[in-house]
């Protein structure tokens, strides 16, 4: 069965801190792909990254980054320098071939970061 | 980029009528596409994937008859919710999904479409 869970619900940190937002993943496949997004209150979905099941190197794009352990199936994602703008809803998501080939997703809880000035 | 959008962004309606909320992929064929709501607070829940040109399926507990998706072409699905109450007041997002490498297809969102109903 495919599941994604993120334990923390809510993480509040003050501006310029780090912050480190869990996932973990559950699949029977070998073959599969990981995605963070970023919700702000607009409600609009913002691509982050997505990670092959294949490629288990660690990934930094500017202040982001992501840790990818297949041993303990977590995909965890760091804030580095946290600002207020991060403030926002933040999900994991799974995507294997359990999904039929058609890119279904399945996502996480998310985690609600609130950022403060 | 790929870009999806939909219409109307905001609809408020009284309970009893139907609402039509279009998803379009504005600048690729999209071989799928995909339906959400969005409870407050909660995550996204899958309600439908549909093909252009075949019925749409039905994740477990959703009422096809009440939520009617229709896929016309590779660009355009909508969803129908017929017969609305308060409690199908929700934030529903699509999103369309291309070819991209391997099994994987690329997916896309539109910027959602918030129903509320009285």
């Amino acid at each position: 069965a495919q599941k994604v869970t993120q334990a923390q619900t809510e993480i509040s940190v003050v501006e310029k801190e780090d912050v480190t937002l869990d996932c973990v993943y559950e699949t029977r496949d070998t073959t599969y792909y990981l995605f963070w997004y970023k919700q702000p209150p607009s409600g609009e979905l913002v691509f982050l990254i997505r990670r092959n099941s294949f490629d288990e190197q660690n990934e930094i794009s500017g202040r982001y980054s992501w840790n990818f352990q297949k041993s303990t199936s977590s995909f965890n994602f760091t804030i580095t320098a946290s600002q207020v703008v991060d403030s926002a809803v933040y999900f994991c998501a799974l995507s294997d071939s359990g999904s039929g080939n058609t890119g279904k997703l399945i996502f996480g809880q998310g985690t609600t970061l609130q950022v403060k000035p | 980029g790929a870009v999806v959008s939909q219409h109307p962004s905001r609809v408020i309606c009284k309970s009893g009528t139907s609402v039509k909320i279009e998803c379009r992929s504005l600048d690729f064929q999209a071989t799928t596409m995909f339906w959400y709501r969005q409870f407050p607070k909660q995550s996204l829940m899958l309600m439908a994937t549909s093909n252009e040109g075949s019925k749409a399926t039905y994740e477990q507990g959703v009422e096809k008859d009440k939520f009617l998706i229709n896929h016309a072409s590779l660009t355009l699905s909508t969803l129908t919710v017929t017969s609305a109450h308060p409690e199908d007041s929700s934030f529903y997002i699509c999103s369309a999904s291309r070819h991209s490498s391997g099994f994987y297809n690329e997916q896309f969102f539109g910027p959602g479409t918030r129903l509320t109903v009285l």
